[in-house]
């Protein structure tokens, strides 16, 4: 079956750090950019941070701020998610989601959705 | 504040046709980049709508479409049925001038089929 599982979430003190995990199965894995994106509780979708299918370009929301850390290891179809100096503002479901690219016929301006998204993983950030 | 602007609701009787409208800028929608669909069914992860403006995935209905125009775009939705009822929302890429890669949502609109 083709999916993202992940997991990692918990509660954590603000200033606290933890880090979640994202691992994939059915797709080649290494073929793919994955992004992280959270939904705070009763709010919107929001991107945090990406990385690409070799793991060399990553990226990552201003609110981050250097913060968090985006990483992964192909050979275990895993991308890892540090975040450090945690905030209740931090509190969310965050998703692992795979990225599909592509040109438009213009060749002039790439575009990106989500076609792949996980069950999320809570993390909540309160003393 | 959402860089992509979606109305908070929006409702309709089963067997009606709704829109939910994904306002930008031209910074995103406007310079050209493609506005994507996600529908989230009640505590469950989104899950992709709408690709490409107006292309969907193997497996949803043609009951749901979209289109872009200028600055904006739209989800319709016709034969509303009760499993319609979720939150929906937008999504693009926006190049601001900070450089770093910025893929953005909207707000996310609540569909409430009466």
């Amino acid at each position: 079956e083709v999916q993202l599982v992940e997991s990692g979430g918990g509660l954590v003190q603000p200033g606290g750090s933890l880090r979640l995990s994202c691992s994939a199965s059915g797709f080649t894995f290494s073929s793919y950019a994955i992004h992280w994106v959270r939904q705070a509780p009763g709010k919107g979708l929001e991107y945090v941070s990406a990385i690409n299918n070799n793991g060399v370009n990553t990226h990552y929301a201003d609110f981050v701020k250097g913060r968090f850390t985006i990483s992964r290891d192909n050979s275990k179809n895993t991308v890892y998610h540090q975040m450090s100096s945690l905030r209740a503002e931090d509190t969310a479901v965050y998703y692992c989601v795979r990225e599909v690219y592509y040109h438009d016929t213009s060749g002039l301006l790439g575009h990106w959705y989500f076609d792949l998204w996980g069950r999320g993983t809570l993390v909540t950030v309160s003393s | 504040q959402s860089v992509l602007t979606q109305p908070p609701s929006v409702s309709g009787a089963p067997g009606q046709r709704v829109t939910i409208s994904c306002t930008g800028s031209s910074s995103n929608i406007g310079a050209g980049y493609d506005v994507h669909w996600y529908q989230q069914l009640l505590g469950t992860a989104p899950k992709l709508l709408i690709y490409g403006n107006s292309n969907r995935p193997s497996g949803v209905p043609d009951r749901f479409s979209g289109s872009r125009s200028g600055t904006s775009a739209s989800l319709a939705i016709t034969g509303l049925q009760a499993e319609d009822e979720a939150d929906y929302y937008c999504q693009s890429y926006d190049s601001s001038l900070s450089g770093s890669p910025n893929w953005v949502f909207g707000g996310g609109t609540k569909l409430t089929v009466l």
